[in-house]
């Protein structure tokens, strides 16, 4: 079975410029989580999905991010204008979620590096 | 203060040794603790995941153990290989009514040399 698929892997550009990462999550899983992470640093959520709707995005900067999940499937995640700060490793991950509300395993996939000259 | 302390935050054994990871909490109410491996440039993957009834349980060569007391956690690598280098992250996911919300530690990232 296919897991959590994103990409690009790394992406280069300079500040002001806009940039999309693309995540597929796993077959089935209803949730789907965007997180940054920085060198050293654990991930930071920034929006999570349960199929279409966007049920927590109180940590996305949304004067410059945005995030979509068309169809309650994949989802993009874009940045514009991206800023020096926002060099990072952006995971997507998914998961199902559980009788109750809680979260099931979480599979991420490898992250797309991006770095802004 | 982040809610979820790992110690150390970096360790070098040799390969064949034995280690432990700490994290301690302070958020609450708890749901239950995990323990991820990420190796550098890859996504964490899943180790071991603990609800409040369980006090240890084991994955092969790794073994996470529960205070939910004490709220702390360990996470023992039995015989290590070169291939346990990564950063060991732990992250206690919390309810608040019918939510859920996951924190994470930053990690301690083990270093096995031969």
């Amino acid at each position: 079975e296919a897991g959590v698929v994103q990409s690009p892997r790394y992406k280069i550009i300079e500040k002001k410029q806009p940039v999309a990462f693309w995540c597929n999550p796993i077959s089935g899983h209803n949730t789907l989580y965007w997180y940054l992470q920085n060198l050293g640093q654990g991930p930071e959520l920034l929006i999570r999905y349960e199929n279409e709707e966007a049920v927590d995005d109180s940590q996305l900067p949304k004067d410059r991010f945005s995030a979509e999940r068309l169809k309650g499937v994949d989802s993009t995640l874009k940045i514009q204008p991206a800023e020096l700060g926002d060099s990072a490793v952006y995971l997507c991950a998914s998961s199902l979620v559980l009788t109750g509300g809680a979260f099931g395993e979480l599979f991420f996939g490898e992250g797309s590096r991006l770095t802004v000259l | 203060k982040n809610q979820v302390e790992q110690s150390p935050q970096s360790l070098i054994i040799l390969e064949g040794k034995n280690c432990t990871l700490q994290c301690n909490y302070t958020v609450s109410p708890f749901s239950n603790l995990r323990w991820y491996k990420q190796d550098t440039g890859r996504g964490p993957v899943s180790l071991t995941i603990m609800t409040f009834s369980e006090n240890t349980k084991s994955n092969g060569r790794y073994t996470a153990t529960l205070d939910a007391d004490t709220k702390q956690s360990s996470l023992h690598i039995t015989a290590s290989q070169l291939s346990d280098s990564a950063s060991y992250i732990c992250v206690v996911s919390v309810r608040g009514g019918s939510n859920y919300k996951l924190t994470f530690g930053k990690g301690t990232l083990l270093t096995v040399n031969p």
